[in-house]
C-alpha cells in the first residue's frame, strides 16, 4: 500500500520560494509506469495540477503553463522522495497542496499541507 | 474557472438516486477516460471511479461511472448520509498536457 508523506513550511512571505517535499513508501519514485505529480486546491482556483516527475529510461518533467516558468519538481532517488519548488510566490499561491502518484491515472494522494503566502 | 464543467451542487434524500455531470471538450474527456473523486471536510480527494466506469476495490457498487462523447456522469444509488461530500470530475487533457479537473460538486444529503 503506497503512502505518501508531505512536509514543508506552512508560510512563506511574498516574493520568496515555496518548497515542500514528498517521502514515498510501498513504491519508488523510480518505478518506470508512475509518474509523481503536485497538485495544490484554494477556493479561488479549485483544484489545479501543476506539474508532474516521471522516469522513462531518463527523468522528464511536465509543467502546467499558469506556473512553467517558476516552477520545479525533482526526484531524490538516495531518499525516494520528491519536491515541489515555486519561487516568487503571491497571496494567490496560497492553498493546500498535494503530492499524488498517478498509474496513468491519479489514485494515491498525500495528506495535504496548507501554504499561506503573507509577509 | 475550472476546464470541466459540474454542477456546483446537487442533493437528494437517503436511498435517492443521484447522478453529477462533468462537461469536457475532445482534448480531454473526448479522447481520455473519466475519473471520479470524492473529497470529505479537510482530507484529501479519494479515487471513486477510473476509467469511466471502473471502481477501485473497497468503493461500494452504489458508485457508478459512465461516459458518452465529451461528458461524464457520475451515480450515486441508495444514497447515504455519509456520501455527503464534494465530488470533482478530472481527466488528461491532450492539449495542455496535464491533468484537468471539474470544480466540484457538493453533495448534500437532506
Amino acid at each position: 500500500q503506497v503512502q505518501l508523506q508531505q512536509s514543508g513550511p506552512g508560510l512563506v512571505k511574498p516574493s520568496q520560494t515555496l518548497s515542500l517535499t514528498c517521502a514515498i513508501s510501498g513504491d519508488s519514485v523510480s518505478s518506470n509506469s508512475v509518474a509523481w505529480n503536485w497538485i495544490r486546491q484554494s477556493p479561488s482556483r479549485g483544484l489545479e495540477w501543476l506539474g508532474r516527475t516521471y522516469y522513462r529510461s531518463k527523468w522528464h518533467n511536465n509543467y502546467a503553463a499558469s506556473v512553467k516558468s517558476r516552477i520545479a519538481i525533482n526526484p531524490d532517488t538516495s531518499k525516494n522522495q520528491f519536491s515541489l519548488q515555486l519561487n516568487s510566490v503571491t497571496p494567490e499561491d496560497t492553498a493546500v497542496y498535494y503530492c499524488a502518484r498517478a498509474i496513468g491515472y491519479i489514485d494515491n494522494w498525500g495528506q495535504g499541507t496548507l501554504v499561506t503566502v503573507s509577509s | 474557472q475550472s476546464v470541466l464543467t459540474q454542477p456546483p451542487s446537487a442533493s437528494g434524500t437517503p436511498g435517492q438516486r443521484v447522478t453529477i455531470s462533468c462537461s469536457g471538450r475532445s482534448s480531454n474527456i473526448g479522447n481520455n477516460y473519466v475519473y471520479w473523486y470524492q473529497q470529505l471536510p479537510g482530507t484529501a480527494p479519494k479515487l471513486l471511479i477510473y476509467r469511466n466506469d471502473q471502481r477501485p476495490s473497497g468503493i461500494p457498487d452504489r458508485f457508478s461511472g459512465s461516459k458518452s462523447g465529451t461528458s461524464g456522469s457520475l451515480a450515486i444509488s441508495g444514497l447515504r448520509s455519509e456520501d455527503e461530500a464534494d465530488y470533482y470530475c478530472a481527466s488528461w487533457d491532450d492539449s495542455l498536457t496535464g491533468w484537468v479537473f471539474g470544480g466540484g460538486t457538493k453533495l448534500t444529503v437532506l
